[in-house]
């Protein structure tokens, strides 16, 4: 069974680039989560869709930000324009359960805004 | 706020050297505690969830467990192998995200 994939695995941008990070979550998971962990800190809650709905949304930092679920398939989070703060690892995982369970995490996007 | 608190930062084992890393967390109702391992330019991957005081879980080397404040992770004998980030992360019953800790970064040392 194919696992959480991200695509790309490293980004370098300069400050007011746009990007677009891709995931593509384990199939018949409906619930699919970004998290962003920036150097020396946690890993820190986006958002979460449940199939194509965003579930919850109150991580995202500001309207630079932008998730979709296509279909309630894969998902893409663009970052647009692009700040220095934004420099970090981006998590996507999957999960089956809507109230809770194990996630299933992809390997990341290494964002570095220059 | 809910919150997760993980110590030691770092921790450096003779290979056979027991110990044992702590998460101490605050959470508005616990739905579930969790503990990943995350290994360089890797993801986390799941290991267990507890999900009241009491409760253990043991994989290989490995044994979590936890009270109403903290949750422990006790390593027996660990090998090189086990050398990882292990981050430990809740969820709370009024949501569905995870609230995770920094980590502790574990070496092995042959």
């Amino acid at each position: 069974e194919a696992g959480v994939t991200q695509f790309p695995s490293h980004s370098v941008i300069e400050k007011g680039q746009t990007v677009t990070l891709r995931c593509d979550p384990i199939s018949g998971h409906d619930n699919l989560y970004w998290y962003r962990r920036v150097m020396g800190k946690e890993i820190k809650f986006l958002l979460h869709f449940v199939k194509e709905s965003k579930q919850d949304e109150s991580g995202m930092p500001n309207n630079r930000f932008l998730a979709e679920r296509t279909g309630g398939t894969y998902s893409t989070l663009k970052v647009q324009p692009a700040e220095l703060e934004d420099s970090g690892v981006y998590f996507c995982a999957s999960s089956q359960d809507y109230k809770g369970g194990k996630l299933f995490f992809g390997s990341g996007t290494q964002l570095s805004v220059l | 706020e809910d919150q997760v608190t993980q110590s030691p930062e770092a921790l450096r084992l003779q290979e056979g050297e027991s110990s044992s890393l702590n998460c101490s967390y605050t959470v508005s109702g616990l739905r579930g505690l969790f503990w990943y391992r995350q290994d360089p330019g890797k993801g986390p991957e799941f290991l267990f969830t507890l999900y009241s005081a009491g409760e253990e879980k043991e994989k290989e080397r490995l044994k979590a467990t936890l009270t109403k404040k903290e949750s422990f992770l006790h390593i027996t004998a660990p090998k090189p192998e086990d050398s990882a980030t292990y981050l430990c992360a809740v969820q709370a019953n009024t949501g569905n995200q995870f609230y995770f800790g920094t980590g502790t970064s574990l070496t092995v040392i042959p």
